[in-house]
């Protein structure tokens, strides 16, 4: 009830190209769905977030695509750039509940130059 | 630049000793998170603390483990008596308002238990 399951584990992408990770959660009951980008040796930070109401958000060049009712939600990484390597969380919370995140396993995205 | 701060950022602690592992959550921020992650794989929750208060500890090993965030000063998480398996990223993360789900993570801090 409470796993976020991510794909794919790691990702490979030409500078340039479309990055998309995927993320489905079981509990319905989540109502805040953040992606965190962490680079080697430091803290996740914080990328960008949707919360159930809206089925897109975009900043930049990253977007979030929201399925409710398939219980999915995804990344894409516009225009990838050799920068943009890192490894990528998707999580979960009920906000209205604490807020604990429960975390994705994790994607490490490569962009080749 | 007012982040999460921890510290230390490195721990090397032998098997049996004491780990206490600090962390200054983002000002005004009142809600801290402990999570640790392990190599290769994800983050996991510990615990969610408030000034003086442990609101969820769910995550926390039965034994060995604790967190306070006292009215002043820092969160502290204690490992009594760590072992090899102790060996993690550990992070801390703070929110502004209970019921928000906007959580920023400091550094971490990276114990090995020898």
């Amino acid at each position: 009830q409470q796993q976020v399951k991510q794909s794919p584990q790691s990702l490979i992408v030409q500078k340039g190209g479309i990055s998309i990770i995927n993320c489905a959660y079981e509990n319905t009951a989540f109502d805040y769905f953040p992606w965190y980008q962490q680079f080697p040796g430091k803290g996740p930070a914080l990328l960008i977030a949707i919360r159930p109401d809206v089925s897109e958000k975009k900043e930049g060049r990253f977007t979030i695509s929201f399925n409710k009712s398939a219980k999915q939600f995804s990344l894409h990484i516009m225009d990838s750039q050799p920068g943009d390597s890192a490894t990528y969380f998707c999580a979960a919370s009920k906000e209205t509940s604490g807020s604990r995140l429960t975390f994705g396993e994790g994607t490490q995205l490569t962009v080749n130059p | 630049n007012a982040g999460v701060m921890q510290n230390p950022r490195h721990l090397v602690r032998r098997r049996g000793q004491e780990a206490r592992l600090r962390c200054s959550p983002m000002k005004g921020h009142s809600h801290v998170y402990w999570y640790r992650q392990l190599p290769e794989e994800g983050l996991k929750f510990m615990v969610y603390l408030q000034k003086e208060n442990i609101i969820d500890e769910s995550g926390m090993p039965k034994e060995r483990f604790s967190a306070e965030f006292p009215k002043e000063g820092p969160s502290i998480l204690r490992i009594q008596q760590v072992v090899r398996g102790d060996s993690a990223a550990y992070f801390c993360a703070s929110s502004p308002n209970s019921g928000s789900g906007e959580q920023y993570f400091g550094p971490g801090t990276r114990l090995t238990v020898t």
